[in-house]
């Protein structure tokens, strides 16, 4: 099983900054099979990145994905109120697993 | 619009089962996998299993060790995650996400669906 790791677990951060999570697999993520959500509290989690680098529908171009192999970055350019919220990432190249999340508060 | 609309929360007592449904609108039910993710409190997310839609495949987390069976009604347009021999620590949001077959991300999601198990 390809376990995810992310890092930091906690990011605080002020409205207008950019904010740079990171997803590394214990193993090669298999072409770039890799998925990053949005959860707020009391939601269901969005999809916001596929396959690495692709954006899902609707969402905004200051949220940009990156990164192959083993190690993969989300970007979030100049921070939104609505932003703040926990960000998972998700394999699907061997299986199914999630990484434990980053919550991006309020600085 | 694309829509998931789960059934309501549940109260299970330890060694009981529940069944947790998904219903699909705005698409071809049958075209699309349903995966099935749940949340314990203040925890992360947990994949649990898929069933492709129209035939029924489905594939299973070893981490549930036959405890999860996921089944679909065609002509509902439903999802079903039944979940045995339940245990606190089965306390959890669970969620279902469809899925291009083939592909891996989940979008959308259905809006959860409180389980507690408690004696």
């Amino acid at each position: 099983e390809i376990v995810l790791t992310q890092s930091p677990g906690t990011l605080s951060l002020s409205p207008g900054e950019r904010a740079t999570l990171s997803c590394r697999a214990s193993q090669s993520v298999s072409s770039n099979r890799l998925a990053w959500y949005q959860q707020k509290p009391g939601q269901a989690p969005r999809l916001l990145i596929y396959d690495a680098s692709r954006r899902a529908t609707g969402i905004p171009d200051r949220f940009s994905g990156s990164g192959s192999g083993t190690d993969f970055t989300l970007t979030i350019n100049r921070l939104e109120p609505e932003d703040f919220a926990v960000y998972y990432c998700q394999q699907y190249g061997g299986s199914f697993t999630f990484g434990p999340g980053t919550k991006v508060d309020i600085k | 619009q694309v829509q998931l609309v789960q059934s309501g929360a549940e109260v299970k007592k330890p060694g009981a089962s529940v069944t947790v449904s998904c219903k699909a609108s705005g698409y071809t039910f049958t075209t699309y996998a349903m995966h099935w993710v749940r949340q314990a409190p203040g925890q992360g997310l947990e994949w649990m299993g898929w069933i492709y839609a129209g035939n029924g495949d489905t594939k299973y987390s070893e981490n549930f060790q036959g405890r999860v069976t996921i089944t679909r009604d065609t002509s509902a347009s439903t999802a079903y995650m039944e979940l045995s021999s339940l245990k606190s620590e089965d306390t959890a949001i669970y969620y279902c996400a469809r899925n291009v077959a083939g592909t891996g991300w989940l979008d959308p999601w259905g809006q959860g669906t409180l389980v507690t198990v408690s004696s």
